[in-house]
């Protein structure tokens, strides 16, 4: 069975510009997590999808972050513009059941604004 | 006060070496603890969750002291392949949002 996938795996981009992140999560996994890890910092949940709806997205640093998750299947973050600050590797995880124990975690993408 | 706090390392030991990490949590309503591993670049996966009574998987020895809100990870008879960075997890006020601490570098010796 595949694991939860990300896409890009790095991701260098100039301030001001966008970008977007792609995780699928492990097939039949409905509940869909985003994370993130800046530079010298723990990893910090960003927010919580079951299907395609936001049940949480209480850890959003602000408004220039857009998550989606149509359909139920995929999720995107996007970021825009994305500023220094925003660099880090952002994790995707999914689980089936909705308690953190199952929850497996995503390769990471990469992010680098420079 | 950062809701997970870690030693922050890193650790070299050689092989064969016990190594303990000390992990403490600053909300006490949190529910469930566990301890995760990351290896350089990879994701974080999960290596034990830990439980009041304290539990133990071959060489790993996970307890929690709910009163102190403090809990330890033992690694006994260190491997080579047990280098990684080891992550003190806690889940409190959901059932699904995982509290990262910074983490310690493990780097065992041959």
């Amino acid at each position: 069975e595949a694991g939860v996938t990300q896409f890009p795996s790095h991701s260098v981009i100039e301030k001001g510009q966008t970008v977007t992140l792609r995780c699928d999560p492990i097939s039949g996994h409905d509940n869909l997590y985003w994370y993130r890890r800046v530079m010298g910092k723990e990893i910090k949940f960003l927010l919580h999808f079951v299907k395609e709806s936001k049940q949480d997205e209480s850890g959003m640093p602000n408004n220039r972050f857009l998550a989606e998750r149509t359909g139920g299947t995929y999720s995107t973050l996007k970021v825009q513009p994305a500023e220094l600050e925003d660099s880090g590797v952002y994790f995707c995880a999914s689980s089936q059941e909705d308690f953190a124990e199952t929850q497996y975690f995503g390769p990471g993408t990469r992010l680098l604004v420079l | 006060r950062k809701e997970v706090e870690q030693d922050p390392g890193p650790f070299n030991v050689p092989e064969g070496a016990t190594v303990a990490f000390n992990c403490t949590y600053s909300n006490s309503a949190s529910q469930s603890f566990f301890w995760y591993r990351q290896d350089c670049r990879k994701e974080p996966k999960l290596l034990m969750s830990v439980y009041s009574s304290g539990n133990e998987d071959g060489r790993f020895t996970a307890q929690l002291n709910r009163a102190s809100q403090y809990i330890s990870l033992l690694i006994r008879d260190s491997k080579l392949s047990d280098s990684a960075t080891y992550l003190c997890v806690v889940l409190g006020g959901s059932n699904y949002k995982l509290t990262f601490g910074k983490g310690t570098l493990l780097t065992v010796n041959p």
